[in-house]
């Protein structure tokens, strides 16, 4: 079956640090990753996808490049924000578009402190 | 600006009861779905429907059923609630564009 790893939380840094979260995935055929974010006390919201091998996705500082031959996409930002304060869920589909349904990560806590 | 709207944010009922959670999406979008977000477990997905009248079972369906009588609106029934159905309700939709958007959520608690 299809499944997503993703570092446990809370992670904890220090404004301008650089950000790190691992997600790292299983899938039958070739699946379109995402990383969604959610804010505290708000549904999810897309951050970045990417649809094929190499492709990288970046949206508001963050990236993340689809890595076939480790099965990776982890999420990166080199100077974070408190703003920047949420959890984190990377997710993959294997249907084109999502239409099946996504497959998420536990979700990664991200806390940021000024 | 797309809109996911979900009936409750909050939601508070007994054991035994029959429960509705309602979704409605403004975007006209084919493909609806009904997640449960719990702490240490991600988001898993209950049901989804593609097409007005059409469900399909997602990962964890036990316990529940859905309704689509209109292509807008899809509703999560919870025929007799339990304690272990305490949880958080995401409802999203997609036009096959490879993002789904997400309603607020529904936080039901079964007492």
């Amino acid at each position: 079956g299809n499944s997503v790893t993703q570092m446990e939380g809370p992670v904890t840094l220090s404004e301008e640090a650089f950000l790190t979260i691992n997600c790292t995935y299983t899938a039958t055929g070739y699946p379109s990753l995402f990383w969604y974010v959610q804010y505290p006390g708000e549904g999810l919201q897309l951050l970045l996808k990417a649809t094929k091998a190499d492709d990288k996705g970046s949206n508001k500082g963050f990236e993340a490049t689809y890595r076939k031959e480790t099965t990776s996409f982890h999420l990166e930002k080199g100077s974070v924000q408190v703003s920047d304060s949420a959890v984190y869920f990377c997710a993959l589909s294997v249907a084109g578009g999502g239409a099946d349904g996504l497959t998420f990560g536990k979700g990664t806590h991200l806390i940021i402190q000024p | 600006d797309v809109k996911v709207t979900q009936s409750s944010r909050y939601l508070v009922k007994r054991t035994g009861e029959k429960v509705f959670l309602e979704c409605v999406q403004d975007m006209d979008h084919e493909n609806m779905f009904w997640y449960r977000q719990d702490p240490g477990l991600g988001l898993r997905l209950i049901y989804f429907s593609y097409d007005v009248k059409m469900k399909e079972k997602g990962d964890i369906p036990e316990g529940y059923s859905v309704s689509r009588e209109k292509k807008e609106r899809f509703s999560l029934i919870l025929e007799s609630a339990s304690t272990n159905q305490t949880s958080m309700y995401l409802c999203a939709s997609t036009q096959s564009s490879y993002e789904q958007y997400f309603g607020p959520g529904t936080r039901l608690t079964v007492t």
